[in-house]
């Protein structure tokens, strides 16, 4: 089946370091994003992707990198710049950017920092 | 500001249709109306979108006023696995920035 996936789906990191979130799509989609979500609210975008090799920062990207080396993969580093990072981290893939497509979430990484 | 506006929780009883409804009076002529749902702790799921004509698929059908200030997603027959948080959002032309940024959504309680 062609879907999303992200793993883990929680992770527990100590402040101070450097945690990675994977992010694979078999969707064949050229377009890819990285949300966060908070308790209660909405999505905010951290990153986006059009093509490999080239990515976009979003409305939060402070605290965050991502690489897009090839077009199933986008993982995403939550560095320790970042100064919330506890949330729920949601990746999505389009067909493109546009906002004629829809986009497809993955089931979520909860990343809880003590 | 947001800009669109949902019931904040709507009920239904199973296998009767339902209508959730969305206010987006400051929509632009070249906005996309999405629809997206999510259950607890997962990812959002697609539901259905368009620009000025109805649209109808699997899931859903959706209702677009003709001054595209309001909208309607309608689920003809509801059932338990349809309760989840539904989100109406206007999606612009590039780049992809807070336009996914979902407001608080309807609660939708289906009753077995």
């Amino acid at each position: 089946d062609g879907g999303i996936t992200q793993s883990p789906k929680y992770l527990f990191r100590k402040e101070g370091q450097n945690v990675t979130l994977s992010c694979e799509q078999n969707l064949n989609h050229d377009a890819m994003y990285w949300y966060r979500q908070d308790p209660g609210q909405g999505l905010r975008l951290i990153y986006y992707s059009q093509i490999v090799n080239d990515f976009q920062k979003g409305d939060i990207a402070e605290g965050y990198s991502v690489s897009r080396e090839k077009k199933e993969s986008f993982p995403l580093t939550v560095t320790s710049a970042q100064k919330n990072p506890t949330a729920f981290y949601l990746c999505a893939s389009s067909t493109g950017l546009a906002e004629t497509y829809e986009q497809y979430f993955g089931p979520g990484t909860r990343l809880t920092v003590t | 500001d947001a800009k669109t506006t949902q019931p904040n929780s709507m009920e239904s009883n199973e296998e009767e249709p339902v209508h959730l409804p969305c206010n987006h009076s400051t929509i632009s002529g070249t906005d996309y109306i999405h629809w997206y749902r999510q259950l607890p702790s997962q990812g959002p799921e697609y539901v259905i979108h368009g620009l000025t004509s109805n649209v109808n698929n699997r899931m859903a059908s959706l209702a677009i006023a003709e001054d595209r200030k309001s909208s309607t997603l309608i689920l003809h027959r509801a059932t338990l696995r349809d309760a989840a948080v539904y989100y109406c959002i206007l999606r612009g032309p590039l780049p992809p920035n807070d336009d996914m940024r979902f407001g608080a959504g309807t609660r939708l309680t289906v009753k077995p």
